[in-house]
């Protein structure tokens, strides 16, 4: 099956810095790449995601970028600010079987 | 508004009891999906069904159970035998057919065994 591994687990950024994080994936037949924000005590919300025909796609001060040669994927957060912080999920999906496969997550901390 | 609710937010569960949890959605989803996540862990499926009346375990089905009568509901029943049972239950739901893959998801429920 698929098989999604995220890099870093833990991030720590001054505010106003960058962060990133990458996925790899492993089928390449995967066609669409979402991004999930969870807050403490909260469900995942999606913030950004990208399908395979797209090399990257940006939304304000986020952004994801695709490469599929190298089936791995991106997650750029600019001008980061208190509230990005939080743990952040990739995953990946066929189009046939509708079946998300997530990363292990990132913990971002942004500090004042 | 739409969305996904899960209820309750908390709930505590006696050693050898089965607790419901409960997940409604007025999405019109087709697809719907249980998880588990421990603290500081990614998700981990539980079980999910892609229509009315018809579902399949995911990668932790065992001491779990799940029913599918109507297309806004997806309850889970954690059981006795699954030993250990605390951890955060989120539920989500996606369209099928349509090429929008993207999961909606409840707020979750945390289950703590006392």
């Amino acid at each position: 099956g698929e098989n999604v591994e995220q890099h870093p687990s833990t991030l720590s950024v001054q505010e106003g810095d960058s962060a990133v994080i990458k996925c790899t994936y492993s089928d390449s037949a995967s066609n669409y790449f979402p991004w999930y924000k969870q807050e403490l005590g909260k469900g995942p919300q999606l913030i950004i995601d990208i399908r395979s025909n797209v090399g990257e796609k940006k939304d304000q001060r986020i952004a994801v970028t695709l490469n599929k040669t190298a089936k791995h994927f991106s997650l750029h957060i600019t001008e980061t600010q208190p509230e990005d912080s939080a743990v952040y999920f990739c995953a990946v999906i066929k189009a046939a079987g509708n079946k998300l496969t997530f990363g292990g997550g990132t913990r971002v901390l942004v500090k004042p | 508004d739409g969305g996904i609710t899960q209820s309750p937010k908390y709930l505590f569960r006696k050693e050898g009891q089965n607790v419901t949890l409960s997940c409604e959605q007025n999405l019109n989803h087709d697809a719907m999906y249980w998880y588990r996540q421990d603290p500081g862990q990614g998700l981990r499926l539980i079980y999910y069904s892609q229509i009315v009346n018809d579902f399949q375990k995911g990668d932790i089905a065992e001491g779990y159970s799940v029913s599918r009568e109507k297309k806004e509901s997806f309850p889970l029943t954690v059981t006795s035998a699954q030993k250990n049972p605390t951890a955060f239950y989120l539920c989500a739901s996606s369209a099928q057919g349509t090429g929008n893959y993207g999961y909606t998801f409840g707020s979750g429920t945390r289950l703590t065994v006392v």
